[in-house]
């Protein structure tokens, strides 16, 4: 079993849905969640870290379920520049060791 | 402040012939990684360095690659020889220390086609 499952997707959706999707991970003693974003041929780059209590960052929402172990991300009101590949991301330590899922793809279409 | 600054950004290259990726990190940061990233994968770490000591070379195939970072700064990813199953992105990120030391800053990446 991988230690990030995501759905790959890709998720289509016209400018102004909302879409929301998961990522499960396998170690339960897990300490630290993020989302990174990978545009086409890009870098991954920070989205945002997830925390216990859920977090919000405009339109970005992240929720933490520890006790089914997944973490998602709902983006609402989608923008054109909201298609990328949105990677989610697991430190099982809380050290430097970052676990990458294989990334979900949004197409955010006119 | 620059980022992760990475080159080149394209090589190709044929199989059999070796091939050398660098790296420069942010200024400060102690920790440097590489990772690969496969087609539709995520990245995956090759090596980790603290300052110039690699402190997690474990999924390294050490037969044929090779890394650097002699002086603790730019570090210098190495394979010889590239093998076709080598054709991936390679991507250098940086880390600071202290409680942020989990957020991970990448580089452009490396795009290696070996032919």
């Amino acid at each position: 079993r991988k230690e990030v499952e995501q759905d790959p997707g890709p998720f289509n959706v016209p400018e102004g849905a909302t879409v929301a999707f998961n990522c499960t991970y396998s170690n339960s003693a897990s300490q630290s969640f993020f989302w990174y974003r990978q545009d086409c041929r890009k870098e991954p780059k920070l989205l945002m870290s997830v925390y216990s209590s859920g977090n919000e960052d405009g339109r970005f929402t992240a929720q933490l379920n520890r006790a089914s172990q997944y973490i998602s991300l709902l983006i609402r009101d989608s923008k054109l520049s909201d298609s990328a590949t949105y990677l989610c991301v697991v430190n099982p330590f809380n050290d430097y060791k970052l676990s990458f899922g294989a990334g979900t793809t949004v197409t955010v279409r006119a | 402040e620059a980022g992760v600054v990475q080159s080149p950004r394209y090589k190709i290259i044929e199989k059999k012939q070796p091939v050398a990726f660098w790296c420069n990190p942010i200024s400060g940061h102690n920790t440097l990684y590489w990772y690969r990233q496969n087609l539709g994968q995520g990245p995956e770490l090759l090596i980790r360095y603290e300052n110039e000591e690699a402190v997690d070379d474990s999924q390294l195939p050490k037969d044929r690659f090779s890394a650097e970072r002699l002086k603790g700064v730019d570090s210098t990813l190495k394979i010889q020889p590239a093998e076709l199953g080598d054709s991936a992105v390679y991507l250098c990120a940086s880390s600071p220390t202290g409680a942020a030391k989990n957020i991970q800053y990448f580089g452009a990446g490396t795009r290696l086609s070996v032919l």
